[in-house]
């Protein structure tokens, strides 16, 4: 079975400019989160989302957006980029929010110069 | 709030010793408590996780326990691989409205040297 898909792997964008990255959760899977790993840091948490709506959303601000469709794959969009935004950006699927199991996807690398 | 702390990397060992990353940790109520590894070029991947207080997670060779008392999850493994060269993360969930939100501490660096 593929596991949580995202695309692009790699970006570079100018900034003020903006962003848009995708992700495909496990099949079945229903939950979507999105997090931000800055180089030699942990990841942190955006956003979550459920059935197309969102259940949680981290200290982000409101240039990060995203959405969740019918068949629960996800974007995740930012605009007016900042040099500071240059991060891996990864994707967790699980079968429901509160679920222990989160599988996370490869990531995309985006770098803003 | 809830937050994560790792001892700092990186971490560099032989081959076949004993290893040990701490992870502390500070939250309201009972989180549940993971460690996640993530290998070069990679995302991450579940190692082990513990729900409840005094709950052993293991996987691959490596273990963890859930010790309410100080608050702390530290990762073991017996004999290191060069293959377990990786960043590994200690990470928590809150329980109740917080739920599903993972909280990552800033990761250890381990380097295994044949």
């Amino acid at each position: 079975d593929a596991g949580v898909t995202q695309s692009p792997t790699h970006l570079i964008k100018t900034r003020g400019q903006h962003v848009t990255l995708r992700c495909s959760p496990i099949s079945g899977h229903k939950s979507v989160s999105w997090y931000q790993q800055v180089l030699g840091q942990g990841p942190q948490f955006i956003f979550q989302y459920y059935e197309k709506e969102e259940r949680g959303r981290g200290n982000f601000p409101d240039r990060f957006s995203a959405r969740q469709f019918p068949n629960y794959s996800s974007e995740l969009n930012v605009n007016a980029l900042l040099l500071g935004d240059s991060a891996l950006y990864l994707c967790a699927s699980s079968l429901v929010p509160l679920s222990y199991e989160q599988y996370f996807g490869p990531g995309t690398r985006l770098t803003v110069t | 709030g809830n937050s994560v702390t790792q001892m700092e990397g990186p971490v560099t060992l032989s081959e076949e010793a004993f290893l040990t990353i701490n992870c502390t940790y500070t939250a309201t109520g009972y989180p549940s408590l993971f460690w996640y590894v993530q290998y070069p070029g990679e995302g991450l991947q579940l190692l082990l996780k513990a729900t409840k207080a005094d709950d052993k997670g293991s996987n691959k060779g490596f273990e963890a326990t859930y010790r309410k008392e100080t608050t702390s999850f530290h990762l073991e493994k017996g004999s290191v691989q060069v293959s377990d060269s990786a960043v590994y993360f200690c990470a928590l969930m809150p329980r109740g409205g917080q739920g599903g939100k993972l909280i990552f501490g800033q990761g250890t660096e381990l380097s295994v040297k044949p």
